[in-house]
């Protein structure tokens, strides 16, 4: 059975910019989840799409934005960037069923220059 | 905030179990906990979680005290690729929501040969 599929992997944007990553979760799964990690702060929860709505979400500014597909599939939209968005980018995919696990993609490096 | 408390780093010898302790006080009856690990950029990886038994797969053995105040996590004959961050987590809000992991530093596990 196929993993979490993120893409790209890699991106370097400039400052002002925006950029949308994407995220196709495991089969059958209609939970998606976005988390930032950066050295400073750590793994940092974003927000949470089941079944195509926002179920949680984190503290972060507008300009962090998402949404999720009928398929599941996901993407989570960054405008405006800034250096400080630098960061790898995680998607995780859960059946969204209560008490199971999360599985992660490899994630997306996005560099802000 | 994370409601987890973990020693930041711990060495382990190749070939001998490693014991990864964790602190949640504050947990709730209907709370399990979850442990993940993540190898050096990339995306956590699940291994393991529980309410209050004593769980075990192929990866790991999850211990949890009676009170359900702290759990350890045992992996049985650490390898060099167990070297890795790992990550005790109970859930934010007791719902059993999956879908929001809050992480804490986490413990950094360094196995030596």
């Amino acid at each position: 059975k196929a993993g979490v599929t993120q893409t790209p992997r890699y991106l370097i944007k400039t400052r002002g910019q925006q950029v949308t990553l994407s995220c196709s979760p495991i089969s059958g799964h209609r939970s998606v989840s976005w988390y930032q990690q950066t050295p400073g702060q750590g793994l940092q929860f974003l927000f949470e799409y089941f079944s195509e709505t926002q179920r949680n979400k984190g503290n972060f500014p507008g300009r962090f934005s998402g949404r999720q597909f009928s398929n599941s599939r996901s993407e989570m939209n960054v405008s405006t960037l800034e250096l400080g968005d630098s960061a790898l980018y995680l998607c995780a995919s859960s059946s969204g069923l209560m008490n199971t696990e999360a599985f992660f993609g490899q994630g997306t490096r996005l560099t802000v220059v | 905030d994370a409601k987890t408390t973990q020693p930041p780093s711990m060495d382990c010898a190749e070939g001998r179990a490693a014991n990864l302790p964790c602190n949640h006080s504050t947990i709730s009856g209907n709370e399990y906990v979850y442990w993940y690990r993540q190898i050096h950029s990339q995306g956590p990886q699940y291994i393991i979680h529980g309410l209050k038994n004593n769980e075990t797969n192929e990866m790991a053995s999850l211990i949890i005290t009676e009170d359900r105040k702290s759990s350890t996590l045992i992996l049985p004959h650490a390898t060099l690729r167990d070297t890795a961050v790992y990550y005790c987590i109970v859930s934010y809000d007791g719902s059993g929501n999956t879908g929001k992991l809050i992480f804490g530093q986490g413990t950094t596990l360094q196995v030596k040969p």
